[in-house]
Protein backbone atom coordinates (compact mmCIF):
# COMPACT_ATOMS: atom_id res chain seq x y z
CA UNK A 1 0.00 0.00 0.00
CA UNK A 2 1.44 3.38 -1.10
CA UNK A 3 1.96 5.73 1.84
CA UNK A 4 2.74 9.54 2.26
CA UNK A 5 5.66 10.15 2.88
CA UNK A 6 7.22 12.13 6.42
CA UNK A 7 10.47 12.26 7.95
CA UNK A 8 11.63 9.21 9.62
CA UNK A 9 12.48 11.68 13.12
CA UNK A 10 12.47 15.26 14.31
CA UNK A 11 13.71 16.33 17.25
CA UNK A 12 13.41 20.43 18.92
CA UNK A 13 14.41 21.71 22.02
CA UNK A 14 11.82 22.74 24.81
CA UNK A 15 10.28 26.28 23.79
CA UNK A 16 11.26 25.95 19.89
CA UNK A 17 9.09 25.30 17.12
CA UNK A 18 8.96 22.21 14.97
CA UNK A 19 7.08 21.46 11.83
CA UNK A 20 6.53 17.77 10.41
CA UNK A 21 5.75 16.92 6.96
CA UNK A 22 3.63 15.22 5.11
CA UNK A 23 4.29 14.94 0.93
CA UNK A 24 1.85 13.34 -1.39
CA UNK A 25 1.00 13.70 -4.96
CA UNK A 26 -1.72 15.41 -6.61
CA UNK A 27 -4.80 12.46 -6.51
CA UNK A 28 -4.45 12.91 -2.45
CA UNK A 29 -2.87 16.07 -0.06
CA UNK A 30 -2.72 18.02 -2.95
CA UNK A 31 -5.96 17.78 -4.35
CA UNK A 32 -8.74 17.67 -1.27
CA UNK A 33 -8.41 19.15 2.09
CA UNK A 34 -8.75 15.82 4.08
CA UNK A 35 -5.66 15.68 5.86
CA UNK A 36 -5.54 14.60 9.09
CA UNK A 37 -2.89 14.38 12.05
CA UNK A 38 -2.55 11.81 15.31
CA UNK A 39 -0.38 11.83 17.29
CA UNK A 40 0.52 8.09 19.35
CA UNK A 41 2.55 7.85 22.90
CA UNK A 42 4.38 4.44 22.76
CA UNK A 43 2.00 2.01 23.61
CA UNK A 44 -1.54 4.14 23.72
CA UNK A 45 -3.98 4.72 21.32
CA UNK A 46 -3.35 7.51 18.99
CA UNK A 47 -4.93 10.94 19.16
CA UNK A 48 -6.62 12.88 16.39
CA UNK A 49 -4.69 16.19 16.79
CA UNK A 50 -5.41 18.08 13.33
CA UNK A 51 -8.29 17.31 10.70
CA UNK A 52 -9.50 19.09 7.50
CA UNK A 53 -5.83 20.32 7.13
CA UNK A 54 -5.99 22.84 10.02
CA UNK A 55 -9.11 22.65 12.30
CA UNK A 56 -8.24 21.64 16.02
CA UNK A 57 -10.36 19.32 18.08
CA UNK A 58 -12.09 20.43 21.33
CA UNK A 59 -9.28 20.24 23.55
CA UNK A 60 -6.41 20.07 21.64
CA UNK A 61 -3.81 22.65 22.72
CA UNK A 62 -3.69 25.81 19.82
CA UNK A 63 0.69 24.71 20.27
CA UNK A 64 -0.72 22.22 17.95
CA UNK A 65 -1.42 23.71 13.80
CA UNK A 66 -2.08 22.40 10.79
CA UNK A 67 -0.91 23.54 6.60
CA UNK A 68 -0.89 22.86 3.42
CA UNK A 69 1.30 23.82 0.03
CA UNK A 70 0.97 21.66 -2.92
CA UNK A 71 1.18 18.64 -2.38
CA UNK A 72 2.82 19.01 0.82
CA UNK A 73 0.77 19.08 4.42
CA UNK A 74 2.77 19.77 7.79
CA UNK A 75 2.22 19.67 11.37
CA UNK A 76 3.56 22.36 12.78
CA UNK A 77 4.25 22.49 17.21
CA UNK A 78 5.33 25.71 18.55
CA UNK A 79 6.20 25.94 22.35
CA UNK A 80 7.89 22.07 22.19
CA UNK A 81 7.05 20.64 25.51
CA UNK A 82 8.22 17.32 26.84
CA UNK A 83 4.88 15.75 26.80
CA UNK A 84 4.74 16.29 22.98
CA UNK A 85 7.85 13.27 22.51
CA UNK A 86 5.67 11.04 20.32
CA UNK A 87 5.04 9.38 16.98
CA UNK A 88 2.82 11.19 14.66
CA UNK A 89 1.00 10.72 11.62
CA UNK A 90 -0.69 12.37 8.93
CA UNK A 91 -3.12 10.75 7.04
CA UNK A 92 -5.24 12.02 3.91
CA UNK A 93 -8.25 11.01 1.41
CA UNK A 94 -7.26 9.71 -2.11
CA UNK A 95 -9.10 9.41 -5.04
CA UNK A 96 -6.99 6.24 -5.87
CA UNK A 97 -9.61 3.12 -6.67
CA UNK A 98 -7.73 1.04 -4.39
CA UNK A 99 -6.80 3.07 -1.50
CA UNK A 100 -9.31 5.56 -0.24
CA UNK A 101 -7.16 6.44 2.52
CA UNK A 102 -2.93 6.98 2.80
CA UNK A 103 -1.24 7.05 5.97
CA UNK A 104 2.12 8.62 6.57
CA UNK A 105 4.47 6.00 7.48
CA UNK A 106 5.11 8.16 11.00
CA UNK A 107 7.48 10.80 12.47
CA UNK A 108 9.02 10.25 15.63
CA UNK A 109 9.40 13.44 17.50
CA UNK A 110 12.21 13.73 20.20
CA UNK A 111 11.85 16.79 22.68
CA UNK A 112 15.82 16.99 23.24
CA UNK B 1 -17.06 9.58 23.75
CA UNK B 2 -15.63 6.21 24.73
CA UNK B 3 -15.16 3.40 23.18
CA UNK B 4 -14.26 0.08 24.80
CA UNK B 5 -12.66 -2.77 23.35
CA UNK B 6 -12.58 -6.61 24.44
CA UNK B 7 -9.26 -7.94 25.58
CA UNK B 8 -6.30 -9.46 24.35
CA UNK B 9 -6.29 -12.48 22.35
CA UNK B 10 -4.59 -15.57 21.85
CA UNK B 11 -5.17 -17.39 18.68
CA UNK B 12 -3.72 -20.29 16.57
CA UNK B 13 -3.62 -20.05 12.61
CA UNK B 14 -7.16 -21.04 11.37
CA UNK B 15 -8.47 -20.28 14.22
CA UNK B 16 -12.10 -17.79 14.29
CA UNK B 17 -12.14 -14.33 16.07
CA UNK B 18 -14.59 -11.73 17.09
CA UNK B 19 -13.32 -8.49 18.85
CA UNK B 20 -16.03 -6.00 19.91
CA UNK B 21 -16.05 -2.10 20.62
CA UNK B 22 -18.34 -1.03 22.82
CA UNK B 23 -19.31 3.10 22.12
CA UNK B 24 -20.86 5.25 25.41
CA UNK B 25 -21.48 9.13 25.13
CA UNK B 26 -22.49 9.54 21.56
CA UNK B 27 -25.42 8.45 19.23
CA UNK B 28 -23.51 5.30 17.67
CA UNK B 29 -26.40 4.42 15.13
CA UNK B 30 -25.87 8.60 13.61
CA UNK B 31 -21.85 7.72 13.23
CA UNK B 32 -19.35 6.11 11.77
CA UNK B 33 -17.57 3.90 13.44
CA UNK B 34 -14.25 1.97 11.70
CA UNK B 35 -11.73 -0.15 12.78
CA UNK B 36 -7.62 0.05 12.52
CA UNK B 37 -4.76 -2.06 12.38
CA UNK B 38 -1.09 -1.46 13.83
CA UNK B 39 0.75 -3.91 12.80
CA UNK B 40 4.21 -4.91 15.46
CA UNK B 41 6.63 -1.29 15.35
CA UNK B 42 4.47 -0.33 12.17
CA UNK B 43 2.02 2.57 10.99
CA UNK B 44 -1.56 2.79 10.74
CA UNK B 45 -4.06 0.82 8.02
CA UNK B 46 -7.52 1.59 7.61
CA UNK B 47 -9.71 -1.39 7.73
CA UNK B 48 -13.31 -0.36 7.32
CA UNK B 49 -16.01 1.62 8.49
CA UNK B 50 -19.86 0.61 8.96
CA UNK B 51 -22.75 3.67 10.01
CA UNK B 52 -24.45 1.36 12.37
CA UNK B 53 -27.56 3.07 11.84
CA UNK B 54 -28.16 1.19 8.24
CA UNK B 55 -25.33 -1.51 8.75
CA UNK B 56 -23.89 0.38 5.56
CA UNK B 57 -20.30 -1.35 5.78
CA UNK B 58 -17.58 -0.08 3.55
CA UNK B 59 -14.02 -1.82 3.25
CA UNK B 60 -10.51 -0.47 2.67
CA UNK B 61 -10.01 -2.88 -0.70
CA UNK B 62 -6.79 -3.98 1.22
CA UNK B 63 -8.98 -5.81 3.59
CA UNK B 64 -12.11 -6.58 1.59
CA UNK B 65 -12.42 -10.30 2.14
CA UNK B 66 -10.28 -10.57 4.49
CA UNK B 67 -12.43 -9.28 7.53
CA UNK B 68 -15.78 -8.71 8.50
CA UNK B 69 -17.98 -5.95 10.19
CA UNK B 70 -20.43 -5.65 11.98
CA UNK B 71 -22.56 -3.44 14.46
CA UNK B 72 -25.47 -4.64 16.78
CA UNK B 73 -27.01 -0.85 17.92
CA UNK B 74 -29.00 -2.87 20.31
CA UNK B 75 -26.10 -2.80 22.93
CA UNK B 76 -24.13 0.35 20.35
CA UNK B 77 -21.40 -2.26 19.78
CA UNK B 78 -19.05 -2.65 16.63
CA UNK B 79 -17.16 -6.22 16.06
CA UNK B 80 -14.89 -6.87 13.50
CA UNK B 81 -14.11 -10.75 13.11
CA UNK B 82 -12.16 -13.51 10.91
CA UNK B 83 -13.31 -16.95 9.95
CA UNK B 84 -9.68 -18.35 9.54
CA UNK B 85 -6.85 -16.38 11.47
CA UNK B 86 -3.25 -16.26 9.55
CA UNK B 87 0.26 -15.35 11.80
CA UNK B 88 0.33 -12.10 9.40
CA UNK B 89 -3.23 -11.14 11.17
CA UNK B 90 -0.83 -10.17 13.97
CA UNK B 91 -1.34 -6.68 15.23
CA UNK B 92 -3.62 -4.15 17.43
CA UNK B 93 -6.49 -3.46 16.60
CA UNK B 94 -8.07 -0.15 17.47
CA UNK B 95 -11.97 0.98 16.80
CA UNK B 96 -12.45 4.84 16.35
CA UNK B 97 -15.30 6.89 15.41
CA UNK B 98 -14.85 8.09 11.93
CA UNK B 99 -15.97 11.48 9.34
CA UNK B 100 -16.65 10.11 6.04
CA UNK B 101 -16.83 11.80 2.69
CA UNK B 102 -19.34 10.52 0.20
CA UNK B 103 -18.13 9.86 -3.59
CA UNK B 104 -18.19 7.83 -6.46
CA UNK B 105 -17.01 4.92 -4.25
CA UNK B 106 -19.27 5.56 -2.03
CA UNK B 107 -18.58 6.43 1.79
CA UNK B 108 -14.34 6.88 2.49
CA UNK B 109 -12.90 8.02 5.81
CA UNK B 110 -11.69 11.01 6.08
CA UNK B 111 -10.87 11.18 10.03
CA UNK B 112 -10.59 9.01 12.82
CA UNK B 113 -11.76 10.91 15.68
CA UNK B 114 -12.20 9.03 19.48
CA UNK B 115 -10.07 6.33 19.57
CA UNK B 116 -10.68 2.85 21.63
CA UNK B 117 -7.60 1.93 23.65
CA UNK B 118 -6.98 -1.09 21.23
CA UNK B 119 -6.81 -5.21 21.21
CA UNK B 120 -3.63 -6.71 21.04
CA UNK B 121 -4.36 -10.06 18.49
CA UNK B 122 -1.79 -12.58 18.68
CA UNK B 123 -1.71 -15.51 16.00
CA UNK B 124 0.49 -18.11 16.82
CA UNK B 125 1.27 -21.93 16.43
Amino acid sequence: QSALTQPASVSGSPGQSITISCTGTSSDVGDYNYVSWYQQYADKAPKLMIYDVTQRPSGVSDRFSGSKSGNTASLTISGLQAEDEADYYCSSYTSSSTLHVLFGGGTKLTVL
Amino acid sequence: VQLVQSGAEVKKPGESLKISCEAFGYSFVNNWIGWVRQMPGKGLEWMGIIYPGDSDTRYSPSFQGQVSISADKSISTAYVQWSSLKASDTAIYYCATARAHYDERGYVPVSFDDWGQGTLVTVSS
